[in-house]
């Protein structure tokens, strides 16, 4: 059954550090997307990356990085010398091919609080 | 901004009562999803639609149901309402709905059952 894992449900940091959230998933599809989501206090959900099955390539944006590894199916995000800003619940999220790939809902995980502190 | 808005922002009601609550998507995305986030279940998939037709069921309860009508915007009645029942929906839209697409959530709604 497809299931994303977030173990880690709280992370404190102090401003400038490097942090990992990791992200763990199981699915059945040899075709599936992988996605990252950012839940800031005031609610919304942002959407940050989406990788699919067959590129396990990382990605770079500024300070956000992110490691696939299809060997481990782990998904794994990294903020480089964090912010305040930064502070917020981040989510990761599957999407698999079944049903054609018709059917796009997204499976996320518990979600993982990072809090960035001064 | 997504471009994806909801109606009301926040909603108090009773036990027993029914709401209604509404999404308009981005321009030009044709599919719309229902998920509902509580503290105990996490965000959960409730339901898909594609051009006005249902393509995909999550865990949707049976008094909930929802639909999409030619103007592209969704609307999802609870109904029955209980405690449990308080959490916040998201509304997301994208393009096709196919499992590639980036989905653009709007701002939730907030419910609240007393």
């Amino acid at each position: 059954a497809q299931k994303v894992t977030q173990a880690q449900t709280e992370i404190s940091v102090v401003e400038k550090e490097d942090v990992t959230l990791d992200c763990v998933y199981e699915t059945r599809d040899t075709t599936y997307y992988l996605f990252w989501y950012k839940q800031p206090p005031s609610g919304e959900l942002v959407f940050l990356i989406r990788r699919n099955s067959f590129d396990e390539q990382n990605e770079i944006s500024g300070r956000y990085s992110w490691n696939f590894q299809k060997s481990t199916s782990s998904f794994n995000f990294t903020i480089t010398a964090s912010q305040v800003v930064d502070s917020a619940v981040y989510f990761c999220a599957l999407s698999e091919e079944a049903g054609g790939g018709s059917q796009g809902n997204l499976i996320f995980g518990k979600g993982t609080k990072l809090s960035v502190k001064p | 901004d997504s471009g994806v808005t909801q109606t009301p922002k926040h909603l108090i009601t009773a036990t027993g009562q029914r709401v209604t609550l509404r999404c308009s998507p981005r321009s030009g995305d044709l599919s719309v999803y229902w998920y509902q986030q509580s503290l105990d279940q996490g965000l959960q998939f409730l339901i898909q639609y594609y051009n006005g037709e249902e393509r995909a069921k999550g865990n949707i309860l049976e008094r909930f149901s929802a639909q999409q009508f030619p103007d592209l915007h969704s609307e999802l009645n609870l109904s029955s309402l209980e405690l449990g029942d308080s959490a916040l929906y998201f509304c997301a839209s994208s393009p096709w709905g196919g499992s590639d697409n980036e989905q653009f959530f709007g701002p939730g709604t907030r419910l609240t059952v007393l």
